[in-house]
């Protein structure tokens, strides 16, 4: 299993703004997953993304990913205030626990 | 299908005590994690259970225990709890026959220690 450092720590924007975090990983991996979490509650699965992959959308949501790098980006598009909340990345290989860095800390204000 | 339900919601124990956590999975999901979040050190892995084998473990003393019953739910246990072990406990649970990887969260536990 390995863990994933997500930067930055926090981020503030305003709504309507696109806000950008990024996940490095040290070691070659199967896929890589962002997960959610609002304040206090479990996390929430986003996306998973494919070693094999470079690129995925889902909604306001683009995922990118460069093997050669061992990083990843998960950029959301014209932020909500409900998209206020903590954003863990998971490297995984096969067979291993997910394990999830401290995250990144998004605070969208209207 | 009903999501990832863990029990009790809230909880409050005393130093020295014991304490029992419970996690029932989607129906059909034969994998359960248990994390182990607080503010200081954030999210930390503490044992994946799959078919009442534990498969995978983190780095928890070993007064952390688990299981996985026959019929996928899973139970933890703490035992001489300390001030530290204040923290939300989540568990997770996944179908990896499906060969889809996202995990399930519950909506935790959240465990106080006087």
């Amino acid at each position: 299993s390995q863990q994933g450092e997500e930067d930055p720590q926090a981020l503030s924007i305003q709504e309507g703004e696109n806000a950008t975090m990024n996940c490095s990983y040290k070691t070659s991996i199967n896929n890589l997953q962002w997960y959610r979490q609002n304040s206090g509650r479990g996390l929430v699965h986003l996306i998973l993304i494919r070693s094999n992959e470079r690129e995925k959308h889902s909604g306001r949501l683009r995922v990118t990913l460069d093997t050669s790098k061992k990083s990843s980006s998960l950029l959301i598009t014209a932020s909500r205030a409900a998209d206020t909340a903590s954003y863990f990345c998971a490297p995984n290989q096969a067979g291993t626990a997910l394990i999830f860095g401290k995250g990144t800390t998004l605070s969208v204000s209207s | 299908k009903a999501g990832v339900t863990q029990t009790p919601r809230y909880l409050i124990k005393t130093r020295g005590q014991q304490v029992t956590l419970s996690c029932s999975p989607i129906s059909g999901h034969r994998s359960v994690s248990w994390y182990q979040q607080t503010p200081g050190q954030g999210l930390q892995f503490l044992f994946e259970y799959f078919s009442e084998t534990q498969r995978n473990k983190g780095n928890f003393p070993g007064r952390f225990s688990g299981r996985q019953f026959s019929n996928s739910r899973s139970e933890m246990n703490v035992s001489t709890l300390e001030l530290g072990d204040s923290a939300l406990y989540l568990c997770a649970s996944l179908d990896p026959g499906q060969g889809r990887n996202e995990q399930f969260f519950g909506p935790g536990t959240r465990l106080t220690v006087l």
